[in-house]
This record gives structure tokens, C-alpha cells and sequence, in this order.
């Protein structure tokens, strides 16, 4: 099974403060990822998919890099509706769709 | 406009059966495949598994075969999650999801919350 590893786990981060997020797949997954965000009591919201692409609607200040097996996630200026849970997650050797444990965003 | 509408919250006991459900519209509900996601209480996501409503080929996580069963009645776009004796140990939030090209989970249901206690 594929394991996904992001970090931090837990970040505070000031409204305007450029933030990133990693993650990192235990093998090689191309390009086979995806970036979800979950706000508090709400379903998970695509972000970005095959790894650098933006979801309809989303706004441009949230980007998304990588492959292989190291994956960024960045937010170019924190918003304070930009406060929730990331979640990344692959989609190589279909069909297995394993998340990472997620990534908790806090306004400082 | 998709939206996927999941049943209501259950509050149950350990050894009961419950089948929840996801009802798909505004999408040709048997051309895409749906999962399901369990999110235990303050945890993360985790993949249960898919089925394609058209022909309902299915497939699951290692981690939930044979722990649960995925279904579909595409004559109401509906797919369900089922258990046959429940612990306690399934209390979670349980999503379904719509799977775009078997890669990406474009659309997401409100939720299901699962209560399991004696």
C-alpha cells in the first residue's frame, strides 16, 4: 500500500503569511495527486488536482506542486476563511485513493 | 447542478444492521463511480470503496472488505453503505463522493453521521 506523509500536521499562520504544506508518497506516484480542504463540520472540497492543477472555481491563491514522491501545497496570502483541515491524497495503482492524515490551519 | 444528498444521522446499537444511503442528481448518475469515505470522530479520510452504478462493479479498501457492503439502485440514482452487525468502533461521518475519471473526488455529500452505542 501507498502511504502518504504530510507535514506539518498542525500550523498557526498569520492572514496575509504565505503558507505551505508538504507531502510525501512512500513511492513514485507521478503526478497521481489530489489537495482537498475541509472546513469545520463540512464535507472535503477539491482544491487541486494532478497535483498542480486548480479546480474550477478556486481561487488562484492556492497552488499545488510536485511528483513523483514529493508533493507542495501552497497559499499565497492567507485568508481567514482559509481556515481548515488539508488533506492530501493519491490515486496511483488504481483503485486504491489513500489521504494523508491532513494538515490543520490555524490564524494566528 | 450535481449534488449528491446523503440520509440522515443514525443512532444505533452494537449488532444492529443499517444500510445509508446517497441519492446523485443533475449528473447521468450511472456514468460516473461513487465512493465512500470514513472520517472517524477528530481524524482523518479514509477510502471504504467505489462502485460504478451502471453495471455495480464495485470495489473496496482492503481495509473495509468484507467489513461493510457498497450498493446501487440506478433506477433512483441512489448508492448505498451497509453494515450487517455494527460495533462501536464504526461511530464516524460517512461521505459519499463522486469519482471524476477514477482519479479525483469532484462532488461530495453532506454526510452521514454513524452513532453506535449500547
Amino acid at each position: 500500500d501507498i502511504q502518504m506523509t504530510q507535514s506539518p500536521s498542525s500550523l498557526s499562520a498569520s492572514v496575509g503569511d504565505r503558507v505551505t504544506i508538504t507531502c510525501q508518497a512512500s513511492q513514485d506516484i507521478s503526478n497521481y495527486l489530489n489537495w482537498y480542504q475541509q472546513k469545520p463540520g463540512k464535507a472535503p472540497k477539491l482544491l487541486i488536482y494532478d497535483a498542480s492543477n486548480l479546480e474550477t472555481g478556486v481561487p488562484s491563491r492556492f497552488s499545488g506542486s510536485g511528483s513523483g514522491t514529493d508533493f507542495t501545497f501552497t497559499i499565497s496570502s492567507l485568508q481567514p476563511e482559509d481556515i481548515a483541515t488539508y488533506y492530501c491524497q493519491q490515486y496511483d495503482n488504481l483503485p486504491s485513493y489513500t489521504f494523508g492524515q491532513g494538515t490543520k490551519l490555524e490564524i494566528k | 447542478e450535481v449534488q449528491l444528498v446523503q440520509s440522515g444521522a443514525e443512532v444505533k446499537k452494537p449488532g444492529e444492521s443499517l444500510k445509508i444511503s446517497c441519492k446523485g442528481s443533475g449528473y447521468s448518475f450511472t456514468s460516473y463511480w461513487i465512493g465512500w469515505v470514513r472520517q472517524m470522530p477528530g481524524k482523518g479520510l479514509e477510502w471504504m470503496g467505489i462502485i460504478y452504478p451502471g453495471d455495480s462493479d464495485t470495489r473496496y479498501s482492503p481495509s473495509f472488505q468484507g467489513q461493510v457492503t457498497i450498493s446501487a439502485d440506478k433506477s433512483i440514482s441512489t448508492a448505498y453503505l451497509q453494515w450487517s452487525s455494527l460495533k462501536a468502533s464504526d461511530t464516524a461521518m460517512y461521505y459519499c463522493a463522486r469519482l471524476w475519471a477514477m482519479d479525483k473526488f469532484d462532488y461530495w455529500g453532506q454526510g452521514t453521521l454513524v452513532t453506535v452505542s449500547s
